[in-house]
């Protein structure tokens, strides 16, 4: 069975501040992971995705995600926070492109002070 | 860009009350699902269908029903509306074709008072 965690309900940034959001994994077989953001009364949107081939993922809006294996981890990063940026972050893991779960972390709200 | 579409996207009803929350995708996805999310909180699985005449209940029970009689359509249903019901109601699918990735609607903010 796949589960994921993600460390930290609420996390607090500065505007122009790193932001970093963790997320771990686990799966039995070769994880697809996935990166969702979702905005204010609105449905989720996809960030990033890993699947296989280049372990750092590049995304929308200047954010990024590496995949480390050793560390059945899928942290979202992004070098300098944009008041926008302000949302619920939902990290989640399918087991494969042929797998039928499709499980969601708690989410991380990520708030930007100015 | 997803094409999902959830009518409709705010509703106040009184306890009592039949609601049909609708879903629609253009994309051909053969998996569908509604989740159930309270306002900051985890999202909950409560239906899902893997391709027409195909539905099954999820995680999180629910009193609420669904159907798949076309590809693009999964409607839910509430028979009886109560306050505990009120929730934002989230669908989406998902194709292997589209890297098994799920797309969401925008979310349907159901009030029972």
């Amino acid at each position: 069975a796949q589960s994921v965690t993600q460390l930290g309900s609420h996390v607090s940034v500065s505007e122009g501040a790193l932001v970093l959001l963790r997320c771990n994994y686990s799966s039995s077989v070769p994880p697809y992971l996935f990166w969702y953001v979702q905005y204010p009364n609105q449905g989720l949107q996809l960030l990033l995705k890993y699947t296989t081939g280049a372990t750092l993922v590049k995304g929308i809006n200047g954010f990024e995600a590496e995949f480390k294996k050793s560390e059945t981890s899928f942290h979202l990063t992004k070098p300098s926070a944009h008041m926008s940026d302000a949302a619920e972050y939902f990290c989640a893991v399918s087991e494969g492109n042929y797998g039928q779960n499709f499980v969601f972390g708690p989410g991380t709200r990520l708030s930007v002070l100015p | 860009e997803a094409d999902i579409y959830q009518t409709p996207r705010y509703l106040v009803i009184g306890t009592g009350k039949k609601i049909t929350l609708e879903c629609s995708q253009t994309m051909g996805h053969d998996k569908m699902y509604w989740y159930q999310q309270d306002p900051g909180m985890e999202l909950h699985l409560i239906h899902y269908s893997y391709g027409v005449n195909s539905t099954e209940k999820g995680d999180l029970s629910s009193e609420s029903t669904v159907s798949r009689i076309r590809t693009e359509h999964f409607p839910l249903t509430l028979e009886s509306a109560r306050p505990s019901h009120t929730s934002q109601y989230l669908c989406a699918s998902r194709a292997r074709t589209s890297g098994n990735t799920i797309y969401f609607g925008e979310g349907s903010w159901l009030t029972v008072v």
